[in-house]
């Protein structure tokens, strides 16, 4: 079956602090997509990156980065410097088509 | 440009009564997705179509559960009769795949109670 793990149910971080959730997911696929979204309490889905499995570099946006071991079929996220508003569920779907794969989430939670 | 619309916001009806869920796509996006969130099961697809076309609905949880796309401006999620199982968040995303990486843009859900 084709999977997404996220090991990780919850995990807190200091506001201004670094913090990195683990994403690690199984397909047979060779082309295919990942993403990383957030749900807030106000439960809209938000994109927040996006990485090309056929790229070796590592996507970043603002202060959202991912770590991507193809290999390993793991794909983490680091927030750096967090802000309150972080504070979500986060999602590592992935994608070979029209379809995505989504795992059970990560909470996060943002300690001021 | 406006995301995706989905109504109404909350429903709360009664076991046994029908519900329709409504959806529009983000102009120009030629897929459409239906997904179900609940604690237990997380997010599920239910089915989703292309070019107004069902594709895939294997998600659906069984006959009780309906979904049509008569244009590509428009979408409804139908549950007849409804049960309290149903409970859930449901989810309306559309997408443009001109290529692999095109994210999916949900709406905001729709949260549906069975008393």
């Amino acid at each position: 079956a084709q999977t997404v793990t996220q090991s990780q149910p919850e995990m807190s971080v200091q506001e201004a602090e670094t913090v990195t959730l683990s994403c690690t997911y199984d397909t047979s696929e060779s082309d295919y997509y990942l993403f990383w979204y957030k749900q807030p309490p106000s439960r809209q889905m938000i994109l927040v990156i996006r990485q090309e499995a056929y790229k070796q570099q590592n996507a970043t946006e603002n202060r959202f980065s991912v770590n991507f071991q193809k290999a390993a079929k793991s794909f983490s996220l680091k927030i750096s410097d967090s802000q309150l508003g972080d504070a979500a569920m986060y999602f590592c779907p992935w994608s070979s088509g029209s379809r995505l794969t989504f795992g059970e989430g990560t909470q996060l939670t943002v300690n001021p | 440009d406006a995301g995706v619309i989905q109504s109404p916001r909350h429903e709360v009806t009664e076991m046994g009564q029908e519900v329709t869920l409504r959806c529009k796509p983000i102009s120009g996006h030629d897929y459409l997705f239906w997904y179900r969130q609940t604690m237990m099961r997380g997010l599920e697809l239910l089915i989703y179509f292309n070019n107004n076309v069902p594709i895939d609905d294997s998600g659906m949880p069984e006959d009780r559960f309906s979904a049509k796309m008569p244009n590509a401006s428009f979408s409804t999620l139908k549950i007849q009769p409804s049960e309290p199982r149903d409970s859930a968040v449901y989810f309306c995303a559309s997408s443009n795949y001109v290529s692999l990486n095109q994210p999916q843009h949900f709406g905001d859900g729709t949260r549906l109670s069975i008393l």
